[in-house]
């Protein structure tokens, strides 16, 4: 049973465009939320988190957007750049109990069109 | 600040053998969590230790075991390969202190391929 989704697995915007990922869970335990990129054959590097307490957090280009009753998040991407193609994933854990590991989405492999 | 780093990066093995991979956390980072990513299965936790103790495990057989050492660097080794195994061997770092609260940093991998 996957506790982490993300339902398109691909994803083509045009550069200056707005990207937007999307991420479902259904593990209400989970309280902290993490997205990654990753190229191929490279280990995954960290992009933007939020924590259950917050509905949005942003970092220059990047924001994350959480709606915990719809237990849903999402990543914009403004403006899209050609270096932004790669696979994004979105990664879920539970605070309590110390760190269970991160739960990941299966991902989605954005691609940005010149 | 220099990141998380793995060795080797790559490594072919026979089914049956085993194999040793290494992490090496970033600098003053004291948890080290190992990831296993696959095309089928995707990135799956395997374990996470801190201060030498395995404190998490993940939803693997007991063929997947790790350690770690009193500087915090971590090995996994994987015994009596399977041609399931072939894998991306990834490592994670953390400060470790504020558990789930905490962003991990991921190593560039071990890339495993079982003949």
């Amino acid at each position: 049973d996957q506790q982490v989704k993300q339902n398109s697995p691909s994803l083509s915007v045009q550069e200056g465009r707005i990207s937007i990922l999307n991420c479902d869970y259904t593990n209400s335990m989970f309280d902290y939320f993490l997205w990654y990129k990753k190229y191929p054959a490279e280990g995954p590097t960290f992009l933007i988190s939020i924590s259950s307490i917050k509905d949005k957090n942003e970092d220059g280009r990047f924001t994350v957007f959480l709606n915990k009753s719809a237990k849903h998040l999402s990543l914009h991407i403004v403006p899209s750049q050609p270096g932004d193609s790669a696979v994004y994933f979105c990664a879920a854990q539970a605070s309590g109990g110390g760190a269970d590991g991160l739960t990941f989405g299966k991902g989605t492999h954005l691609i940005i069109q010149p | 600040k220099a990141g998380v780093t793995q060795t080797p990066r790559y490594l072919i093995k026979t089914r049956g053998q085993q194999v040793t991979l290494s992490c090496s956390p970033i600098s003053g980072h004291r948890s080290v969590s190992w990831y296993q990513q696959t095309p089928g299965q995707g990135l799956q936790f395997l374990f996470e230790y801190f201060s030498e103790t395995q404190r998490n495990k993940g939803n693997f057989p007991g063929r997947f075991s790790g350690r770690q050492f009193s500087n915090s660097r971590s090995e996994m080794n994987v015994s009596t390969l399977e041609l399931g195994d072939s894998a991306l061997y990834l490592c994670a770092s953390s400060g470790g202190l504020l558990g789930g609260w905490e962003t991990q940093y991921f190593g560039p991998g071990t890339r495993l391929l079982v003949l």
